[in-house]
């Protein structure tokens, strides 16, 4: 149950797209496509904004947007706006488990 | 309005327990599978434990064995009975829906989390 890695720290102006990538094995994301992503603000609790890879809750907007390659998921913010400055989580199901991601603090400059 | 809220957490000292509470509300909580995610003070997310609607039980290594998940559908209301508790257990505990009638393995939504600190 080893975390699924992130990259560090992502910036952007407004209006721009960032990409947060979420590496995994095939034990994980490689093999289920049950992806998650939650986005946190400080000291509040995690929402979800993508679930099963690609698809997001109603009231999500879609700037948000999931993929999946391989061992890989990927999340973009596009069209980058101020309130998007947060931490980002990626969680994939493991078989009768979960694991998250390290998380990637997204700013915007 | 869907609603969960935690409470139990506090100051436990090494080796001592604690049993956190999630009260549930705004849908019907017998049907949903329920888990408890935990994040270490300026860490990340950790998946700690998994209730389903029946039965099943599933928890992370890290706490096998000394972590129970239970709930009491009548009070609508999940625990988690945390025994031999140690200094990494410090952490928010939130509590969190799973699927329900309708399976789904993401977590919506999330209590506001309560505090457990282990330390002498």
């Amino acid at each position: 149950q080893s975390a699924l890695t992130q990259p560090p720290p992502v910036s952007g102006s407004p209006g721009q797209s960032v990409t947060i990538s979420c590496t995994g094995t095939s034990s994980d994301v490689g093999g289920y496509d049950y992806v998650s992503w939650y986005q946190q603000y400080p000291g509040k609790a995690p929402k979800v904004i993508i679930y099963d890879v690609r698809n997001r809750p109603s009231g999500v907007p879609d700037r948000f947007s999931g993929s999946k390659s391989g061992n890989t998921a990927s999340l973009t913010i596009s069209r980058l706006q101020a309130e998007d400055e947060a931490e980002y989580y990626c969680c994939s199901y493991a078989g009768d488990s979960w694991v998250f991601g390290t998380g990637t603090k997204v700013t915007v400059l | 309005e869907v609603q969960l809220v935690e409470s139990g957490g506090g100051l436990v000292q090494p080796g001592g327990s604690l049993r956190l509470s999630c009260a549930a509300s705004g849908f019907p909580f017998s049907t949903f599978e329920m888990n408890w995610i935990r994040q270490a003070p300026g860490k990340g997310l950790e998946w700690v434990t998994y209730i389903g609607a029946g039965t099943a039980r599933h928890y992370a290594d890290s706490v096998k064995g000394r972590f129970t998940v239970s709930r009491d559908n009548a009070k609508n209301t999940l625990y988690l009975q945390m025994s031999r508790l140690r200094a990494e257990d410090t952490a928010v505990y939130y509590c969190t829906r799973g699927g329900g009638v309708i399976p789904r393995l993401w977590f919506d939504p999330w209590g506001q989390g309560t505090l457990v600190t282990v330390s002498s």
